[in-house]
C-alpha cells in the first residue's frame, strides 16, 4: 500500500520567507509526527498530532514553526520568515494507533528545505 | 532526553555479521531500545525494538545486555544494500504515547 508522502521534496526559500511542507500519512494512521533533521545529524522531534489535537509541540525551536493537522489526516508544517539555521530535512512519520503500544513509525522522504 | 552513544562509523565486509553496538547507561526502566536505519536520501525504517530479553526478527537480531545499559545490533550477513546510517534510539514513554529520541548514528559501510 502507499506510505507516507511529502511535498515538496525539495524546496530552496530565500531568507524571510514563508513556506509550508506538507505530509500525507498512510491512511487511517491516528498519530502524526514532525522530525528535523540538520545535515550529519539523527532526526529531531518537532512536534506531535493524535488525529486533530496537536498533544505535543514542545519540539518547535521557535515561534515561527508551526504546523497544524486540522481534519485528522494530511499535516502542514508551516515556518515563517525563514532563516538559514533552519535549512535541514523535514521528516514526516505517522502510527496506526494513538495509544502508544504501537512500536514501528512510519517515515516518509522527507523535504529538503534551504534557505538562501 | 534520554541519550544513546554510538560509534560515529563502522566497516564490514559484504557477507559477514556485523555488530553495532549502543551505550545507553541512562535508561529508564520503561524506556524501550530501538533501532532504525536511514539509507540515503530515504526516511529512516524500523529494524527491530526490544525491552529486556534478546530479540530476533527477519531483518536482524537485538541483543540487550542484562543491566540494559547496552545493546548491539547484529546483521548476521551484510549485504551493500544495508549500507545505511544505524540509529539506536531510546523509545520514551509520554503522556500521550511514545516519543523516539535519536542520537547521531552509526554510518555502516560494506565493502563488497
Amino acid at each position: 500500500g502507499a506510505g507516507v508522502s511529502q511535498s515538496p521534496r525539495y524546496k530552496v526559500a530565500k531568507r524571510g520567507q514563508d513556506v509550508a511542507l506538507r505530509c500525507d500519512p498512510i491512511s487511517g494512521h491516528v498519530s502524526l509526527f514532525w522530525y528535523q533533521q540538520a545535515l550529519g545529524q539523527g532526526p529531531e522531534f518537532l512536534t506531535y498530532f493524535q488525529n486533530e489535537a496537536q498533544l505535543d509541540k514542545s519540539g518547535l525551536p521557535s515561534d515561527r514553526f508551526f504546523a497544524e493537522r486540522p481534519e485528522g489526516s494530511v499535516s502542514t508544517l508551516k515556518i515563517q520568515r525563514t532563516q538559514q539555521e533552519d535549512s535541514a530535512v523535514y521528516l514526516c512519520a505517522s502510527t496506526r494507533y494513538g495509544t502508544g503500544y504501537e512500536y514501528e513509525q512510519y517515515f516518509g522522504p522527507g523535504t529538503r528545505l534551504t534557505v538562501t | 532526553d534520554a541519550k544513546t552513544t554510538q560509534p560515529n562509523s563502522m566497516e564490514s565486509n559484504e557477507e559477514e555479521p556485523v555488530h553495532l553496538p549502543c551505550n545507553h547507561s541512562t535508561i529508564s526502566g520503561t524506556d524501550y531500545i530501538h533501532w532504525y536505519r536511514q539509507l540515503p536520501s530515504q526516511g529512516p525504517e524500523y529494524v527491530i525494538h526490544g525491552l529486556t530479553s534478546n530479540v530476533n526478527n527477519r531483518m536482524a537480531s537485538l541483543a540487550i545486555a542484562e543491566d540494559r545499559k547496552s545493546s548491539t545490533l547484529i546483521l548476521h550477513r551484510a549485504t551493500l544494500r544495508d549500507a545505511a546510517v544505524y540509529y539506536c534510539i531510546l523509545r520514551v514513554r509520554m503522556e500521550y504515547g511514545n516519543k523516539l529520541v535519536f542520537g547521531a548514528g552509526t554510518i555502516l559501510r560494506v565493502k563488497s
